[in-house]
């Protein structure tokens, strides 16, 4: 069964760190685009940022560019998200989430397993 | 990166169809056929329910359709039913290699 599962969420203050996690199974991790996802309380989702299956090319929204950092481990078969500067406004479930297609596809561009996500608040 | 456009909700009495557009650029919607739909119940993670604007995963109702003309995608219910309200996205690969969500429809069955 292809599973995420994310980890790490919690209360940090206004200019703090933080990094989620997510760990995969069923599937061969390293040809998969993962991405993270938020949801603000009572919001629509948000793409937050993107990386592909070597690693080697992520991709942020301009909301985050500079503050949050995506990675991977494919050896653990492990999603990552280092959050700094954070803000109020990053308060949100955060989803990890996998790409339909193999990165050599070009089809398939959605995403079709999501994890149940896990809650950051950024508050003082 | 602006969100793609949808409205806030729409309603319809079991049995009609219904339709949600989602209104997006040259940059992302109009650019490739690489517009997805999901499904969100309260409290529950995203289910996609199309991919590649018209591509429906076999287990989900063949009461659900989805096109796309231009700069805008849609998604039809046939026949709506009282388990098809939830909140409906639409989401869009963009020539920037990054996603991009709509605002998120809810759909009420009267």
């Amino acid at each position: 069964e292809v599973q995420l599962l994310e980890s790490g969420g919690g209360l940090v203050q206004p200019g703090g760190s933080l990094r989620v996690s997510c760990v995969a199974s069923g599937f061969t991790f390293s040809s998969r685009t993962m991405s993270w996802v938020r949801q603000a309380p009572g919001k629509g989702l948000e793409w937050v940022a993107g990386i592909s299956g070597s690693g080697e090319t992520p991709h942020y929204a301009d909301s985050v560019k500079g503050r949050f950092t995506i990675s991977r481990d494919n050896s653990k078969n492990a999603l990552y998200l280092q959050m700094s500067s954070l803000r109020a406004e990053d308060t949100a479930v955060y989803f990890c989430a996998k790409r339909l297609g193999l990165d050599t596809s070009s089809y398939y561009f959605a995403f079709d397993v999501w994890g149940h996500g896990t809650m950051v608040t950024v508050s003082s | 990166q602006s969100a793609l456009t949808q409205p806030a909700s729409v309603s319809g009495s079991p049995g009609q169809s219904i339709s949600i557009p989602c209104t997006g650029t040259s940059s992302d919607v109009g650019a490739y056929d690489y517009v997805s739909w999901y499904q969100q119940h309260p409290g529950k993670a995203p289910k996609m329910i199309f991919f590649d604007v018209n591509n429906r995963p076999s287990a989900f109702s063949n009461r659900f359709s989805a096109s796309k003309s231009g700069n805008t995608a849609s998604l039809t219910i046939s026949g709506l039913q009282a388990e098809d309200e939830s909140v409906y996205y639409c989401s869009s690969y963009t020539t920037s290699s990054t996603w991009v969500f709509g605002g998120g429809t809810m759909v009420t069955v009267l």
